[in-house]
């Protein structure tokens, strides 16, 4: 399996614009996860899915952050406006929940935003 | 509520000598403890986890962890440090024993290797 792949790997995008970041989870894995990295704060969750459903999106920032899953391959995370410190590194993660590595996610590679 | 404590922000130790990155954690219910690995620029990946059945459990690269119920820990470690070793190492545990696959990180040790 190729793992979990996002894309962008780099985005620079300037302040106001609209930031589409995107990530394909390992074949057959039913839990997608988001989360940003900074130096400041961390590595954060920011939402997560199960079975393409949105099950716990209390670490979204605000309103400006959005993100879907319309189906089981494809994910979405969403910044409109985007802000100077919505820069940051975002990871995407999938898990399978039931089979022998239960909890034990897979990242990938990230993608590194840059807002000026 | 599950929560992970790592003590020390940031290790250094020197090429062949012990690695230790201590992690504590909370939980109402029996957990699953994992450590994970960054390397600079990548994404986190895996280096052992603990489920169930024995409390040491042996990663990649020559980690291991010990579960200790009465002590509330699964620290890491290393018998002796390689350069390559060098990133930052996060603890973690599983929400609710499990129950979803949603983890709880800690805040992240950075280890450095001098030579």
């Amino acid at each position: 399996d190729a793992g979990v792949i996002q894309s962008p790997r780099h985005e620079v995008t300037e302040m106001g614009q609209e930031v589409t970041l995107r990530c394909k989870p390992i074949s057959g894995h039913d839990y997608l996860f988001w989360y940003r990295q900074t130096m400041m704060r961390g590595l954060e969750l920011l939402i997560y899915f199960n079975n393409n459903v949105p099950i716990d999106d209390s670490g979204m920032p605000e309103d400006r952050f959005s993100a879907k899953m319309p189906n089981a391959s494809f994910s979405t995370l969403k910044i409109q406006p985007s802000e100077p410190r919505d820069s940051a590194v975002y990871f995407c993660a999938s898990s399978w929940w039931g089979g022998p590595g239960v909890g034990e996610q897979y990242f990938g590679p990230g993608t590194r935003l840059t807002v000026t | 509520a599950q929560s992970v404590t790592q003590l020390g922000s940031h290790v250094s130790v020197s090429e062949g000598a012990l690695v230790l990155l201590r992690c504590n954690y909370s939980s109402s219910v029996p957990p699953y403890l994992f450590w994970y690995v960054q390397y600079p620029n990548q994404g986190l990946q895996l280096l052992l986890k603990y489920t169930t059945g024995a409390t040491l459990v042996k990663g990649i690269n020559g980690f291991e962890a010990e579960f200790k119920k009465s002590e509330t820990s699964f620290h890491l470690t290393k018998p002796s440090a390689h350069m390559s070793d060098a990133a930052e190492y996060f603890c973690a545990v599983s929400e609710r024993g499990g129950a979803t696959n949603k983890l709880i990180f800690g805040t992240g040790t950075l280890l450095a290797v001098q030579p």
